[in-house]
């Protein structure tokens, strides 16, 4: 089993759609939980932080649940520049990360 | 915020020749750095940490003698690839964390070895 998984997509969404990607990971020691966007050809950027208790930032709200060992993004009202590739991030010491594989959203107007 | 400067931002180069990819670390200073590989379509794959003024720590599988890795300083690392051949060819991208601001990326380079 991969350390992180996600589901590769696409996710192809209407403009104002809301959208969920789940993430799964396999180490249980893991301490830190991150999503990065990733667009074509660039380096990924952080978007958030998650937190156990979870976290919202305007649209994009993040998820953990420790206990299935899975964290969630949840993007509302979807707008044609969220289309990119979202990776699930994974830390056990707050150093070394392990990247998902990404799941790639397309915002279609 | 942190800013990692990274170039060249893409190079071409010929089979059996070898490249240099700096990362520098423009306003803070970072005594670790991480260099990723990531091919089309695929995740990005940790492959070595650099640790300022001691020897790189190469993930499993990554041949250390024809990756070099060199942290001289604290605002920069070097990646080189030694001998390259086109199956080389990725995106190569280095992140590096002052301790305040996560962990920012360099803008990576696309590597093309024909």
């Amino acid at each position: 089993r991969k350390e992180v998984e996600q589901d590769p997509g696409p996710f192809n969404v209407p403009e104002g759609a809301t959208v969920a990607f789940n993430c799964t990971y396999s180490n249980s020691a893991s301490q830190s939980f991150f999503w990065y966007r990733q667009d074509c050809r660039k380096e990924p950027k952080l978007l958030m932080s998650v937190y156990s208790s979870g976290n919202e930032d305007g649209r994009f709200t993040a998820q953990l649940n420790r206990a299935s060992q899975y964290i969630s993004l949840l993007i509302r009202d979807s707008k044609l520049s969220d289309s990119a590739t979202y990776l699930c991030v994974v830390s056990k010491d707050g150093q070394n990360f392990v990247f998902g594989p990404g799941t790639r959203l397309s915002v279609l107007p | 915020g942190a800013v990692v400067s990274q170039h060249p931002s893409w190079v071409i180069c010929k089979s059996g020749t070898s490249v240099k990819i700096e990362c520098r670390s423009l306003d803070f200073q970072a005594t670790t750095m991480f260099w990723y590989r990531q091919f089309p379509k695929q995740s990005l794959m940790l492959m070595a940490t650099s640790n300022e003024g001691s020897k790189a720590t190469y993930e499993q599988g990554v041949e250390k003698d024809k990756f070099l890795i060199n942290h001289a300083s604290l605002t920069l690392s070097t990646l080189t690839v030694t001998s390259a051949h086109p199956e080389d060819s990725s995106f190569y991208i280095c992140s590096a964390s002052d301790g305040n601001y996560g962990y920012t990326f360099g803008s990576g380079t696309r590597l093309t070895v024909v």
